[in-house]
């Protein structure tokens, strides 16, 4: 079946630092890729996507390029803040359902 | 307000009780889904329902079941309740939109915790 495996947290960084969280897919065909970002006491909100191979999808500041040759899909951001701490969750759509990774969580020192 | 709401926010029960969480949205969504969220795991898919007529199961739907009442409601239900059952549930939303893939938009959560 369909599975995402995520880089194991937590991530600790420094204000202004450059952040990558892995992420790595295992599905047939043509999945859609996702960025969910979980903030404190709320849900999951979407992030970026991707819906084809090369593709990059960006929001916020943060970017992630669709790579089928290697079957990933890294978040990456250049200079975090504060702000960003939360946790982040990777996911794949193929068919009906979304399949999630099992989050990373940021926190972001000042 | 809220697009996605879910009540309780938080709830302690005992094992064996009959535990119901709602879920109700304003986006005017076709589909709805329940996910649980365990620390390490992710979020699993419970069931979901593309429209009233229509309920699925998910990844992990043993010892749950669902009720879609209306377009904006959407029930889980816990028949009897069991420790493990203890997790953060979410509730999400979807827009029916030909073949493209449709954000889903996710309530705050309950936490449910089993004793």
């Amino acid at each position: 079946g369909d599975s995402v495996t995520q880089m194991e947290g937590p991530v600790t960084l420094s204000e202004e630092a450059f952040l990558t969280i892995n992420c790595t897919y295992t599905a047939t065909g043509y999945p859609s890729l996702f960025w969910y970002v979980q903030y404190p006491g709320e849900g999951l909100q979407l992030l970026l996507k991707a819906t084809k191979a090369d593709d990059k999808g960006s929001n916020k500041g943060f970017e992630a390029t669709y790579r089928k040759e290697t079957t990933s899909f890294h978040l990456e951001k250049g200079s975090v803040q504060v702000s960003d701490s939360a946790v982040y969750f990777c996911a794949l759509r193929r068919g009906r359902q979304l399949t999630f990774g099992s989050g990373t969580q940021l926190t972001v020192l000042p | 307000d809220a697009d996605v709401t879910q009540t309780p926010r938080n709830r302690i029960t005992k094992t064996g009780k009959r535990i119901m969480l709602e879920c109700s949205q304003t986006k005017g969504h076709d589909r709805m889904y329940w996910y649980r969220q365990d620390p390490g795991l992710g979020l699993r898919l419970i069931y979901y329902s593309f429209d009233v007529k229509d309920i699925n199961k998910g990844e992990i739907s043993d010892g749950y079941s669902v009720s879609r009442q209306a377009q904006a409601k959407f029930s889980l239900s816990l028949e009897s309740a069991i420790p493990n059952q203890t997790a953060l549930y979410f509730c999400a939303t979807s827009a029916l939109r030909g073949k493209s893939d449709n954000e889903q938009f996710f309530g705050p959560g309950t936490r449910l915790t089993v004793l």
